[in-house]
């Protein structure tokens, strides 16, 4: 069956770098796009871009344009997502989401605290 | 401000219908169809439709979807206790070149 899994909760200072991964299985992982959607604390969902493994392809949100990095490893069918310059607005619960039409499957998310 | 808008709340009985909604414009919604998704705090997002009331397989015919030009609505019938949880639109938008996400509605079942 199809399964996102990502990589456990982070621990950030003001500044600072977190990377994100997401690993996937039970599917052909070229063949679809895999975005990453974050949720802060008593706030609704927010886009953040996307990868396309297939024909090499990022998306990102203007938001976080110069500051965002989305890759992958297709030989171990994990996406990443790499977020730089962190400030407590970024402390958050970060998903991937795999997009067959959709958002049809989405891994268990990722916490990221953003604190000095 | 670009994005979707989604009332805040909604109350309704056990089994009664809810009907919540989700308004763009003709870049997103009216445009590109919607999705729907459930999401109770601490678990991820569930989808329950996409683009034109295309319901996943396993999401029950009580979800059902529906646009009339650039709103989009999810109604549930038989609510029930499980029912309770925000829901949430998305929608791509064709002018932004990005997916919006509404903020929300949270449903709650008397």
């Amino acid at each position: 069956q199809v399964q996102l899994v990502q990589s456990g909760a982070e621990v950030r200072e003001p500044g600072a770098s977190v990377k994100v991964s997401c690993k996937a299985s039970g599917y052909t992982f070229n063949d679809y796009l895999i975005h990453w959607v974050r949720q802060a604390p008593g706030q609704g969902l927010e886009w953040m871009g996307w990868v396309t493994p297939k024909d090499a392809g990022t998306r990102y949100a203007q938001k976080f344009q110069g500051r965002v990095t989305m890759t992958w490893d297709t030989s171990i069918t994990t996406a990443y997502m790499d977020l730089s310059g962190l400030t407590s607005d970024d402390t958050a619960l970060y998903y991937c989401t795999r997009d067959a039409g959709s958002f049809d499957f989405w891994g268990q998310g990722t916490l990221v605290t953003v604190s000095s | 401000q670009a994005g979707l808008t989604q009332p805040p709340s909604v109350s309704k009985g056990l089994r009664q219908t809810a009907t919540l909604t989700c308004t763009g414009n003709s870049s997103n919604v009216g445009d590109q169809g919607t999705a729907w998704l459930k999401h109770h705090q601490g678990h991820p997002p569930k989808l329950l439709s996409y683009r034109h009331n295309n319901r996943p397989s396993g999401i029950s015919e009580r979800f059902s979807a529906s646009t009339s030009g650039n709103t989009a609505s999810l109604t549930i019938t038989g609510l029930q206790s499980e029912d309770e949880a925000d829901y949430y639109c998305s929608a791509w938008d064709s002018s932004l070149h990005a997916w919006l996400f509404g903020g929300g509605t949270k449903l709650t079942v008397l």
